[in-house]
């Protein structure tokens, strides 16, 4: 049973440019959630996709942007990089019908931005 | 508004002594409450959950938790670490009565067990 991948696992990009970040979730989820985990410090939520939409986001800008798809994958995707765009970006999956937040976290997609 | 403080960013112990990695949170409501493990590397791994009945939650590998409203605290316990236990320990929150929307975390305690 295949738990939360996601795709790259690295990348590089400089100023400016356009990211994309692509996330499957565990098998029998179907709700997403994407967090910006920068250098020395916890998870911080960006948003949250369900049902293909967006359902609730942290207070990041407008140039991050998510999508989900029917089969229950997630793409986060982020324009006009900065340079403290630079972190690692953990998507998460869950089950809405479990009645709680439990959280299936894959490893990770390191953005770095030079 | 949720939010979470952990109170110590690194906890350097020896191998088969105790550690308690401390976590106090901020929530105008009923909340549920979780510790998340993260090796070198990796994700977030779930270690224990809080969501109702009895306030002492454990988990497989000898960790223990123990909610305390009135000091709103989750603590993290374990009586003898092990070298294997060296890693990012994360304490995180979320509104309860509902699996939607955040979880909010703490900035990560780092255990370090030494020989």
């Amino acid at each position: 049973d295949a738990g939360v991948t996601q795709s790259p696992t690295h990348l590089i990009k400089t100023r400016g440019q356009q990211v994309t970040l692509r996330c499957s979730p565990k098998s029998g989820h179907d709700t997403v959630s994407w967090y910006q985990q920068a250098l020395g410090q916890g998870p911080q939520f960006i948003f949250q996709y369900y049902e293909e939409e967006e359902r609730q986001r942290g207070n990041f800008p407008d140039r991050f942007s998510g999508h989900q798809f029917p089969n229950y994958s997630s793409e986060l995707n982020v324009n006009a990089l900065l340079l403290g765009d630079s972190a690692l970006y953990l998507c998460a999956s869950s089950f809405q019908g479990s009645g709680a937040n439990v959280l299936t976290f894959g490893a990770g997609s390191r953005l770095t931005v030079l | 508004a949720q939010s979470v403080t952990q109170l110590d960013s690194q906890v350097p112990v020896f191998e088969e002594a105790p550690v308690e990695l401390r976590c106090n949170y901020s929530s105008s409501v009923s909340v549920y409450l979780f510790w998340y493990v993260q090796y070198p590397n990796q994700g977030l791994q779930l270690l224990l959950k809080y969501l109702s009945g009895s306030t002492l939650v454990e988990s497989i590998n000898g960790f223990e938790a123990e909610f305390n409203k009135s000091q709103t605290s989750f603590h993290l316990r374990k009586p003898s670490v092990h070298i294997s236990d060296t890693a990012e320990y994360f304490c995180a929150v979320s509104k309860s009565m509902t699996n939607a929307g955040k979880s909010t975390f703490g900035d990560g305690t780092t255990l370090t067990v030494k020989p």
